[in-house]
């Protein structure tokens, strides 16, 4: 099993939309509706921001945004605030019980 | 509100076992419709699924890491743990323990990981 593809970098201005993809195969990402995509701040532990490919938890704002095509699945972030600026990482159900994360992005606020 | 929090030594000696234990507190290990998980994160990269256990002792591991790695879990504690056999340099990450929602009460299957402990650094050196 290899990871999921993330860019390893993006970037946007305070206000602007951003959209982070994570690209796997028909066996995972493409294969189920069971995407994830989780914040983390440096130092410390993963969010779960949104889940089920495109379902948000209670108390993450509604700029955040989810969805799939095929095997791609992409979190868009609209409205950039500073703090937002994190590691995101995606993660997929790849079948048999497994589970796989994408390498990360890492998400700078000009 | 259910809260994860990971023990165990931070420093383990190269071919030894690294072990760790997460205790939940504000819930029940026993509830149905999670899997209680372990996650690690290498210095500067980024996370990777080592594996999980339900309440009633059923495991699922990582294959790459199968054939070292022990999940179990004593619901008399509240705490499930993790053994990792056979150390190397290559083990020193940060480890965090989290739960894995796996089904809600109406039998939908789910699969992402709700909530985190703060995770622990284990340096694997002599």
């Amino acid at each position: 099993q290899s990871a999921l593809t993330q860019p390893r970098s993006v970037s946007g201005s305070p206000g602007q939309s951003v959209t982070i993809s994570c690209t796997g195969t028909s066996s995972d990402v493409g294969g189920y509706n069971y995407v994830s995509w989780y914040q983390q701040h440096p130092g410390k532990a993963p969010k779960l921001m949104i889940y089920d490919v495109s379902k948000r938890p209670s108390g993450v704002p509604d700029r955040f945004s989810g969805s799939k095509s095929g095997n791609t699945a992409s979190l868009t972030i609209s409205g950039l605030q500073a703090e937002d600026e994190a590691d995101y990482y995606c993660c997929s159900y790849a079948g048999s019980y497994t589970l796989l994360f994408g390498g990360g992005t890492k998400l700078t606020v000009l | 509100q259910v809260q994860l929090q990971e023990s165990g030594p931070g420093l383990v000696t190269p071919s030894q076992t690294l072990s760790l234990t997460c205790t939940v507190s504000g819930g029940s290990i026993s509830s149905g419709g999670y899997f209680w998980s372990w996650i690690r994160q290498h210095p500067g990269k980024g996370l990777e699924w080592i594996g999980y256990i339900y309440y009633s002792g059923s495991t699922y591991h990582n294959p790459s890491l199968k054939s070292r790695v022990t999940i179990s879990v004593d619901t008399s504690k509240n705490q499930f743990s993790l053994k990792l056999s056979s150390v190397t340099a290559a083990d020193t990450a940060v480890y965090y323990c989290a739960s894995l929602y796996y089904y809600d009460s109406s039998g939908y299957l789910h699969w992402y990981f709700d909530l985190w402990g703060r995770g622990t650094l284990v340096t694997v050196s002599s």
